[in-house]
Formats: structure tokens, C-alpha cells, sequence
């Protein structure tokens, strides 16, 4: 299975930038990275997604090696309400290939 | 708006009885998914539709039945065999599961308590 492996856990303060990576092997080659954004007791909600280089969104950008054995989620001025849980997504390149969630990185924002 | 919806928001069974968690989508989407997760924990794949009539088990399946006689259904039966029910449980869908561009609509989840 395509397993993304994050950190666990990141705290920022409020207006800085946050980058978050995911490693990914495995993953199959024709399949975007995609990102998302889960608030407690709620289903995860698309932040972005990428294929390779550089793509931004008005809410983050992310950012994706030549290999595509990573990628680097990245939130701008960062907001106590920010403050939540973020997976990558990669798709097994094997037969099946199955949506698999990593762990997620729980971002904490301070005051 | 089109969306995912899941039901009820809570649920809560005593040890033993089955209990069915419904999902219904009005995206058009082919391919929907549920997905367990734990306190603290991430995201694991219970079973998956590609399509009507149709449907793979995940990681986690045992201990779970599914059916997708509609294109808008999907729904999850938690059965007396599955040993450690209480859960968080999310439905999603996507486009087209072949797709390499189609991201995942999530619902708001059914929180299950089994006691």
C-alpha cells in the first residue's frame, strides 16, 4: 500500500508560515497528491492538490519534487483557526489502488 | 448544494445488535467510500464502490457489510461480529475512483457508541 508518513504533531504562532511534508512511496504515477484539512468531529475537507512542481490555491500552496516522493504542504500567516488536522492522501499504485490516510499532522496555532 | 449526508449524527447500540449507518450523495460521483477513525487517530479504509453493484473491501473490513444497490447509497452495516464498534465512521465519494485528479467529498460523519 502506498503508505505517506507526516509528523505528528507542529505548533505555530498566529501570522507565521507553516509548512507541513509528507512522504509518500509508492505512489502511483499518473495519481495527484492531494491535501486535507479535518476540524474535530467533522468529515476532512480538500485543501489542495498537485501532480508535480508548484501549485497554489488561495489558501495554501503546495509543493512537489521532480520524484514525487514528497510533497510540502504550505499555509501562509497561519490563524488560531487553522488550528486542526491535515492529512496527505497518496493512491497505491498497485491493482487496487486504494485512498490511503496517513496519520495526519496536528497543527496547533498559539496566540 | 450537492454534498454527502450521512445519518443520524450519533448513534448508539447496545453490544450485539447489528446497526446500519446510512450515506447519500447528490454528486454524481461513481465511487464512494467509508472510512473508520479512532480518538486521535487517522483514517482507515473499511470498503469501497467503484460502481452500482460493486464493492471491494478495505483494511479494516472484517466485521462489516456494505451493499451499493443505488448509485446515491452507500450504506454500512456494523455487525455483532466487528469487536470494537464504537467509532467515528465517514462516508465520501469521488468522481470517478480511476481518476488521478478527483479529491474525496467528505460527509460529517456518524459518531457510533456501542455499549
Amino acid at each position: 500500500l502506498a503508505k505517506t508518513t507526516q509528523p505528528i504533531s507542529m505548533d505555530s504562532y498566529e501570522g507565521q508560515e507553516v509548512n507541513i511534508t509528507c512522504s509518500h512511496n509508492n505512489i502511483a504515477t499518473n495519481d495527484y497528491i492531494t491535501w486535507y484539512q479535518q476540524f474535530p468531529s467533522q468529515g476532512p475537507r480538500f485543501i489542495i492538490q498537485g501532480y508535480k512542481t508548484k501549485v497554489t490555491n488561495e489558501v495554501a500552496s503546495l509543493f512537489i519534487p521532480a520524484d514525487r516522493k514528497s510533497s510540502t504542504l504550505s499555509l501562509p500567516r497561519v490563524s488560531l483557526s487553522d488550528t486542526a488536522v491535515y492529512y496527505c492522501l497518496g493512491r497505491d499504485s498497485g491493482s487496487a489502488r486504494q485512498l490511503t490516510f496517513g496519520s495526519g499532522t496536528q497543527l496547533t496555532v498559539l496566540p | 448544494d450537492g454534498g454527502i449526508t450521512q445519518s443520524p449524527k450519533y448513534l448508539f447500540r447496545k453490544e450485539g445488535q447489528n446497526v446500519t449507518l446510512s450515506c447519500e450523495q447528490n454528486l454524481n460521483h461513481d465511487a464512494m467510500y467509508w472510512y473508520r477513525q479512532d480518538p486521535g487517530q487517522g483514517l482507515r479504509l473499511i470498503y469501497y464502490s467503484q460502481i452500482v453493484n460493486d464493492f471491494q473491501k478495505g483494511d479494516i473490513a472484517e466485521g462489516y457489510s456494505v451493499s451499493r444497490e443505488k448509485k446515491e447509497s452507500f450504506p454500512l452495516t456494523v455487525t455483532s461480529a466487528q469487536k470494537n464498534p464504537t467509532a467515528f465512521y465517514l462516508c465520501a465519494s469521488t468522481r470517478n475512483h480511476n481518476l488521478g485528479d478527483s479529491p474525496l467529498h467528505f460527509g460529517n460523519g456518524t459518531r457510533l457508541t456501542v455499549t
